[in-house]
């Protein structure tokens, strides 16, 4: 079981939006950059956010993110079929020295 | 643009010891942390442990009495040894650039552990 959790699944019909909520605690969200990766099935996972709401160079502004207190959300616009995914949460945890990933949210576009 | 790439035994049986090699192309160690990830097959990404290039270390509390990561700077090269493996250890290992943004990610490689 994760610290940081996530709901496991998402759905949404195409062109609509989607959030996906992470949540955690002081030692962690609370106090930490938190980011977010896109795993496509069968491949390697994705940085998509960082620092809570910055997003690498290629990343379309479709994806946004943001965190207030001790929990954070990801959210996608202008859904594609080819958004299906897991998406994961990620931060560190200053109370462990630890980074941690939320246990995924697998997104399905209806 | 820096580029993974990791190798080791693939096929192992319980009570021995994995240990895999991360080599850096592309760029150097500069100031990162380097780290170590798995993902068991049908779950969730886990997180391992990393290291930076002056050899400091963090690793996950779950695992930390197992593991041991080390760094290799005049070849470019992170390492990975885990110890006492169990099925429970079969899993897809990344290895990657990063604390709090990951990235890049290596390709991963699948760890059987299999009597």
């Amino acid at each position: 079981q994760s610290v940081l959790t996530q709901p496991p699944s998402v759905s949404a019909a195409p062109g609509q939006k989607v959030t996906i909520s992470c949540s955690g605690g002081r030692s962690n969200i609370g106090n930490n950059y938190v980011c977010w990766y896109q795993q496509l099935p069968g491949t390697t996972p994705k940085l998509l956010i960082y620092d809570n709401n910055k997003r690498p160079s290629g990343i379309p502004d479709r994806f946004s993110g943001s965190k207030s207190g001790t929990s954070a959300t990801l959210g996608i616009s202008g859904l594609q079929t080819g958004d299906e995914a897991d998406y994961y949460c990620g931060t560190w945890d200053s109370s462990l020295s630890a980074v941690l990933f939320g246990g995924g949210t697998k997104l399905t576009v209806l | 643009q820096v580029q993974l790439q990791l190798w080791g035994a693939g096929l192992l049986k319980p009570s021995e010891t994995l240990s895999l090699t991360c080599g850096v192309y592309g760029g150097s160690f500069g100031d990162y942390y380097w780290a170590w990830i798995r993902q068991p097959p049908g779950k969730g990404l886990e997180w391992i442990g990393e290291v930076n290039r002056r050899g400091v270390t963090n690793y996950s509390p779950s695992l930390k009495s197992r593991v041991s990561i080390s760094v290799d700077t005049s070849k470019n090269q992170f390492s990975l040894i885990m110890r006492s493996l169990t099925a429970a250890d079969a899993a897809v290992y990344y290895c990657a650039r990063g604390k709090l943004g990951i990235t890049p990610w290596g390709q991963g490689m699948l760890v059987t552990v299999s009597s």
